[in-house]
């Protein structure tokens, strides 16, 4: 079992619609972040939490240290976010992934 | 001004051959991080260097060989290449710890 667990692994949604991708881990991290990688393939850092709820535009990003539990939310969702959404921790200088989302949005 | 640069972008070459990717970055940061993804796009750590030291080797086969002649430069050598090598590796550089990590556009190896 992967010590960073992503769900779904594919999701497909309509323009508007508000979207969740849920990240669990099994290890003590530093911080949690939230990557998005688009089709050409370069990877940006969205969020890098270590606890509590950050928002930027129209994602938000939660965290819950005591349940190793972090959410991606993408609220008024556009085919632009059509992306892969990748969780990832940290633990010092390690950095393990989680296998990603496809979110998919159709117009 | 790209904050983290890899070069080159597209590589396609033979097996047995001896390739470098390079890697700078104009970010200040002292952690430098190479990262492999594999066909089903899962990213795995290689390597990171603190200030010119290795701190995290992965179990990566020897035939890889970072060289950090700087801290503001992280270079991947690849001997003997094999067709499993074939994937993309990103370079990608932090302040330290759990900061942000800032990501190169990546390397497109292609082993034939």
């Amino acid at each position: 079992k992967n010590e960073v667990e992503q769900s779904p692994q594919n999701l497909t949604a309509q323009e508007g619609e508000f979207i969740t991708i849920n990240c669990s881990y099994s290890v003590g991290i530093s911080a949690l972040h939230w990557l998005q990688q688009h089709p050409g393939g370069g990877i940006v850092s969205l969020f890098m939490l270590s606890s509590g709820k950050k928002k930027h535009g129209r994602l938000i990003a939660t965290i819950n240290i005591q349940e190793k539990h972090s959410s991606l939310h993408i609220t008024a969702s556009h085919p632009r976010d059509s992306a892969v959404y990748i969780c990832a921790v940290s633990s010092g200088s390690r950095l393990t992934f989680g296998e990603g989302t496809q979110l998919t949005v159709n117009p | 001004d790209t904050a983290v640069s890899q070069t080159p972008k597209y590589l396609v070459t033979q097996m047995g051959n001896d390739k470098s990717i390079k890697c700078e970055q104009n970010l200040g940061h002292d952690t430098m991080y190479w990262y492999k993804q594999d066909s089903k796009k899962f990213l795995k750590i290689m390597f990171s260097y603190n200030n010119k030291e290795l701190i995290i080797n992965e179990t990566v086969p020897n035939r890889f060989s970072p060289k950090s002649p700087d801290k503001a430069h992280l270079n991947l050598h690849i001997n003997s290449l094999e067709l499993g090598d074939s994937a993309v590796y990103f370079c990608a550089s932090s302040p330290g710890g759990g900061n942000t990590i800032y990501f190169g556009e990546g390397s497109w190896l292609t082993v034939v």
